[in-house]
């Protein structure tokens, strides 16, 4: 069975600096997608960044990139110039052949003024 | 983007009755949809899958007599408690992915209360 470990339950960073999130995950298939998701206080889940496995290339959106390294098995996020607006739960998820999604146990992110 | 709606958004009900929420795609035909359930300060857990026309899959651990689940259209899926009990609480989201665009989509989530 396939799983998503994010082993930071919280952190911290000043506005305008740059943070990374980790993200490690474990699967026997060889095509899947990753995904970061934020969810803000009004628990909506907002997709942030998506990566598809067979992509050597690491997703970028705005601020928001991503470390791929699918040997390792590992996805990290990084957010560049930090906004108050980032301040949410982030999660790390997976999705493999039968279109399930598996998320991690989150990080909260916040952002200090 | 692609819109998923939820209803309703909150709502208390009494232990031993039974609610439903309605998962709804507003712009795009959902194939299949999803159903989570979300505890305070936790992780997204999958409840069930579900397709249009045929009988939701449940993850391991998850009861289905207790929790129905309907997909009886391509834009519209029910999950009911049933005989909910306050271990029942919780905030229930579902998700739905387009046919076409392959992309799966969340809606808002269900605050449910069993006082």
């Amino acid at each position: 069975a396939q799983t998503v470990t994010q082993s930071q339950p919280e952190m911290s960073v000043q506005e305008a600096e740059t943070v990374t999130l980790s993200c490690t995950y474990d699967t026997s298939e060889s095509d899947y997608y990753l995904f970061w998701y934020k969810q803000p206080p009004s628990r909506q889940m907002i997709l942030v960044i998506r990566q598809e496995a067979y992509k050597q290339q690491n997703a970028t959106e705005n601020r928001f990139s991503v470390n791929f390294q699918k040997a390792a098995k590992s996805f990290s996020l990084k957010i560049s110039d930090s906004q108050l607006g980032d301040a949410a739960m982030y999660f790390c998820a997976y999705e493999g052949r039968d279109d399930k999604i598996i998320f991690g146990k989150g990080t909260r992110l916040h952002i200090l003024p | 983007g692609a819109v998923v709606s939820q209803h309703p958004s909150r709502v208390i009900c009494k232990s031993g009755t039974s609610v439903k929420i309605e998962c709804r795609s507003l712009d795009f035909q959902a194939t299949t949809m999803f159903w989570y359930r979300q505890f305070p300060k936790k992780s997204l857990m999958l409840m069930a899958t579900s397709n249009e026309g045929s009988k939701a899959t449940y993850e391991q651990g998850v009861e289905k007599d207790k929790f129905l689940i309907n997909h009886a259209s391509l834009t519209l899926s029910t999950l009911t408690v049933t005989s909910a009990h306050p271990e029942d609480s919780s905030f229930y989201i579902c998700s739905a992915r387009d046919g076409f665009q392959y992309e799966q989509y969340f809606g808002p989530g269900t605050r449910l209360t069993v006082t």
